[in-house]
């Protein structure tokens, strides 16, 4: 089975400071691994995905995430925090299709970013 | 332009009343999940679909109900045996060649029994 821990619920920063949230993840064989973004009482909009190459990922706003297989880990950062950044964030991971995972993603628990200005 | 609808926003439930929330797609996607979120617990499966005519349960799927009679539909009905059904409710969908992108999420509906 596969899971994703975001061991932490809520992350305060100030405006301009870097930011990091972190996830870790559990599955059989390489991983397929996302962030998604949440404002409020809206749906969840995709930020970056790892699925090989580089470990280091860019995406969506400036934010980045870097893929530690060792670790398992997949942590979301940004160098420059804006408030508008403030929001719910979601690490999501999926087996390779040839697992038969029925392109299921789970997600972790969310965390909510706070930027202060 | 392409992407998911569900309705309505805002849903409220007396006790002992079915009501139905509605996704729609216009992505072609084959797949389509539902997940409820509720405070501090992320989101949770209730049932997928990966083809017409056909759906899974999730983790979540006791006192919930689906079809999938099209690919662009795929309603989930809120039945009276779900004892706690107020929470916001998520669509999604994906494709086989776009799964690597991960899912195309609607805005949601908020179901809030009254």
């Amino acid at each position: 089975a596969q899971s994703v821990a975001q061991p932490e619920d809520q992350v305060n920063v100030a405006e301009g400071n870097p930011l990091t949230v972190k996830c870790t993840y559990s599955v059989s064989g390489n991983p397929y691994l996302f962030w998604y973004v949440q404002y409020p009482n809206r749906g969840l909009q995709f930020l970056l995905k790892y699925i090989t190459g580089d470990n280091l990922v860019k995406g969506s706003y400036g934010f980045e995430a870097e893929f530690n297989k060792s670790q398992t880990s997949f942590h979301l950062k940004k160098p420059s925090a804006l408030v508008s950044d403030s929001a719910l964030y979601f690490c999501a991971v999926r087996a390779p299709i040839s697992s038969g995972s029925a392109r299921q993603l789970t997600f972790g628990s969310g965390t909510q970013l706070t930027v202060l200005p | 332009d392409g992407g998911i609808t569900q309705s309505p926003k805002y849903l409220f439930r007396k006790e002992g009343q079915n009501v139905t929330l509605s996704c729609e797609q216009n992505l072609n996607h084959d797949a389509m999940y539902w997940y409820r979120q509720d405070p501090g617990q992320g989101l949770r499966l209730i049932y997928y679909s990966q083809i017409v005519n056909d759906f899974q349960k999730g983790d979540i799927a006791e006192g919930y109900s689906v079809s999938r009679e099209k690919k662009e539909s795929f309603p989930l009905t809120v039945t009276s045996a779900q004892k706690n059904p107020t929470a916001f409710y998520l669509c999604a969908s994906t494709s086989g060649s776009q799964s690597n992108y991960g899912y195309t999420f609607g805005s949601g509906t908020r179901l809030t029994v009254v």
